[in-house]
């Protein structure tokens, strides 16, 4: 299995900070990483895929790079309601895995 | 707007099992591959596996074959059955359409069932 590991698990932030969160692949994924914000109670909602695209009306202030085992997701400028857990997920192979989230706090 | 929609007892006894149906309405379950992700109390997301319309599946491994997606197109429904259930298997349970642009994603997603296994 590929395992996902993200950086920080959490972390504190301030509204209009800028935001990076670390996702490593234990092997070269490419650019199969997809991300996701989930609120508390809520289900996941998809974010950015193939690891820079950004889904249909997802906010612009939400952006990814990276390619091979290390990518980063940003939030250029960070809004209240962005706080919330995001976790990194591979698809290069089966089994689809993801990591094992970042929580945003104020 | 494609919609689903979980649906199943939300409660579970030891040793049995659980059957978890998920709905989709606003778009036809053709042509997608349709999947069920888990998430115990607190913890993180695990991929159960998924199917796609014409019947065929892959699964996670470390669910030891206990785990069997079906497909409905009549019913635009898709189904999970889990066997022999421990408290382990205690969480809420997601059904997702994969998404393809060139690579998967889960685009989207229903609002979970949470099962609660008891002994």
């Amino acid at each position: 299995d590929i395992q996902m590991t993200q950086s920080p698990s959490s972390l504190s932030a301030s509204v209009g900070d800028r935001v990076t969160i670390t996702c490593r692949a234990s092997q070269s994924i490419s650019t199969y990483l997809n991300w996701y914000q989930q609120k508390a109670g809520k289900a996941p909602k998809l974010l950015i895929y193939a690891a820079s695209s950004l889904q249909s009306g997802v906010p612009s202030r939400f952006s990814g790079s990276g390619s091979g085992t290390d990518f980063t997701l940003t939030i250029s400028s960070l809004q209240p309601e962005d706080f919330a857990t995001y976790y990194c997920q591979q698809s290069y192979s089966t089994p689809w895995t993801f990591g094992q989230g970042t929580k945003v706090e104020i | 707007q494609v919609q689903l929609q979980e649906s199943g007892p939300g409660l579970v006894k030891s040793s049995e099992t659980l059957s978890l149906t998920c709905t989709v309405s606003g778009g036809s379950i053709s042509s997608y591959y349709w999947s069920w992700i888990r998430q115990p109390p607190g913890k993180g997301l695990e991929w159960i596996g998924y199917i796609y319309y014409s019947g065929s599946t892959d699964y996670n491994p470390s669910l030891k074959s206990r785990a069997t997606i079906s497909v409905d197109t009549s019913k635009n429904q898709f189904s999970l059955k889990l066997s022999s259930v421990t408290a382990a298997d205690t969480a809420v349970y997601y059904c997702a359409r994969v998404g393809w642009t060139n690579k998967y994603y889960f685009d989207y997603w229903g609002q979970g069932n949470l099962v609660t296994v008891s002994s």
